[in-house]
């Protein structure tokens, strides 16, 4: 059962903010939300993560709701190199307090940034 | 510079043979993991190793083998078992395997298999 729920695909246009929207409505008390992206042919790349408060790095902001549902991706001045697949993913703890670092990755969000 | 080193990046093989596809990390990292992707998918977890001379199996491990016998080593064996061996592969670490720790990935190898 897929965790995450994306849309498909998303257009910006280039140096606009690109949102991208996820649900997951089923989220658990230790579960961190995590954000990748992957080029064709290349290995994904972690851009964020985050458990409760928003967070913000070089590279991009993630919102997180209060009630923890869902999450936004925030690309601040989108580029056509920001084109990509974006995944949002859960990672978690289990019962035993430790993890196994599983991350179960879904068919993301294609975005397409255009001048 | 640290990260993931998978080779080589394009693999073909005989249907029957089996193939080996290397993945080294010099990120000090705990945890190694082997995905497989295919056109149009998402990744699929094969196998995971939280530490050196352990792994447990992910969502598909049938028609693989892993070994984990050096903390910066975690070598996939596709077997002629596997039915559908042809497919993009890669390779992750993370430190301990905790929540929080991101994954990192190698580039990928694209094995096909005819």
């Amino acid at each position: 059962d897929a965790k995450t729920t994306q849309p498909t695909s998303m257009d910006c246009a280039e140096g606009r903010a690109a949102n991208l929207p996820c649900n997951h409505s089923t989220i658990s008390g230790n579960e961190y939300v995590y954000w990748y992206r992957q080029i064709h042919s290349q290995g994904p790349q972690y851009i964020i993560h985050g458990l409760k408060n928003n967070e913000t790095n070089e590279m991009a902001s993630l919102i997180i709701t209060e009630d923890r549902k869902s999450s936004t991706l925030i690309l601040p001045h989108a580029t056509l190199r920001d084109t990509a697949v974006y995944y949002c993913i859960l990672g978690s703890i289990n019962a035993g307090g430790t993890s196994y670092g599983k991350l179960t990755f879904g068919q993301g969000t294609i975005l397409t940034v255009h001048p | 510079d640290g990260g993931i080193t998978q080779s080589p990046k394009y693999l073909f093989r005989k249907e029957g043979q089996n193939v080996t596809l290397s993945c080294e990390q010099n990120l000090n990292h705990d945890a190694m993991y082997w995905y497989r992707q295919d056109p149009g998918q998402g990744l699929r977890l094969i196998y995971y190793s939280q530490i050196v001379n352990d792994f447990q199996k992910g969502d598909i491990a049938e028609g693989y083998s892993v070994s984990r016998e050096k903390k910066e080593s975690f070598p996939l064996t596709v077997t002629s078992a596997q039915k559908n061996p042809t497919a993009f592969y890669l390779c992750a670490s993370s430190i301990g395997g905790y929540a929080d720790s991101p994954l990192h990935f190698g580039n990928g190898t694209r094995l096909t298999v005819t």
